[in-house]
């Protein structure tokens, strides 16, 4: 009965390959996020997705990126790893508008060797 | 990118003691104020939203005030305890999404 359900929960793999982190939610929201949290244990908005509109941050290389296959799904997909896209990744979702709060999934620990 | 600044960036308090931290944010194009609880090895939970200058919301022994017009929340905790020990992350709500402060580092000592 998990509401925001990340697989896997650990990812090791080798600089170059291409790899996908699914995100899954069950609480019926409509809007759904992807966050990395860097280095410093800070947490940086990727990618926010609604049936309606993708926003990208610019600041994301575009080797990463989302697809929603349906309002349910946000999968970050990952081109060329490099070693520093190691990080934390965690999905998150939300109903669309400023005064919902976020549930966020367990997180994803990608590394690159 | 909006600078969010969280203070302290860490914090050690005694059980029982009352702690408080700050959230300074942009006080222009405000729209909403977050506040999650994010306990190691966990994911971030949702404490509270605030929309409006001069709200209060309270949850137990946690209390948050907002104040939009000189871009500032605060964070109080009552009577510590030690499975309050947690990142206390603040977040404002921009262009539809959060921006999250680097957090401030709770630990409360038995």
């Amino acid at each position: 009965d998990t509401a925001v359900s990340q697989t896997p929960k650990y990812l090791v793999t080798q600089m170059g390959n291409d790899k996908s982190i699914k995100c899954e939610q069950n609480l019926g929201h409509d809007t759904m996020y992807w966050y990395k949290q860097d280095s410093k244990k800070f947490l940086k908005i990727m990618f926010s997705y609604n049936n309606k509109e993708l926003i990208i941050n610019e600041t994301v290389p575009n080797r990463f990126s989302p697809k929603s296959p349906d309002k349910a799904h946000l999968n970050l997909h990952i081109n060329s790893l490099e070693l520093g896209d190691s990080a934390v990744y965690f999905c998150a979702s939300s109903h669309l508008g400023q005064g919902y709060g976020y549930t966020f999934g367990s997180g994803t620990r990608l590394t690159v060797v | 990118i909006l600078n969010v600044e969280q203070s302290p960036q860490s914090l050690h308090v005694q059980e029982g003691d009352s702690t408080n931290f700050t959230c300074s944010f942009p006080s222009s194009n405000f729209y909403a104020l977050h506040w999650y609880r994010w306990e190691t090895a966990k994911s971030p939970e949702a404490l509270f939203v605030m929309t409006l200058n001069g709200d209060e919301k309270k949850k137990g022994r946690i209390s948050a005030t907002l104040n939009t017009k000189e871009g500032y929340s605060y964070l109080y905790i009552k009577g510590s305890q030690p499975e309050d020990s947690a990142t206390y992350l603040c977040a404002p709500h921009w262009a539809n999404n959060l921006f999250f402060g680097t957090g401030t580092r709770l630990t409360v000592i038995p």
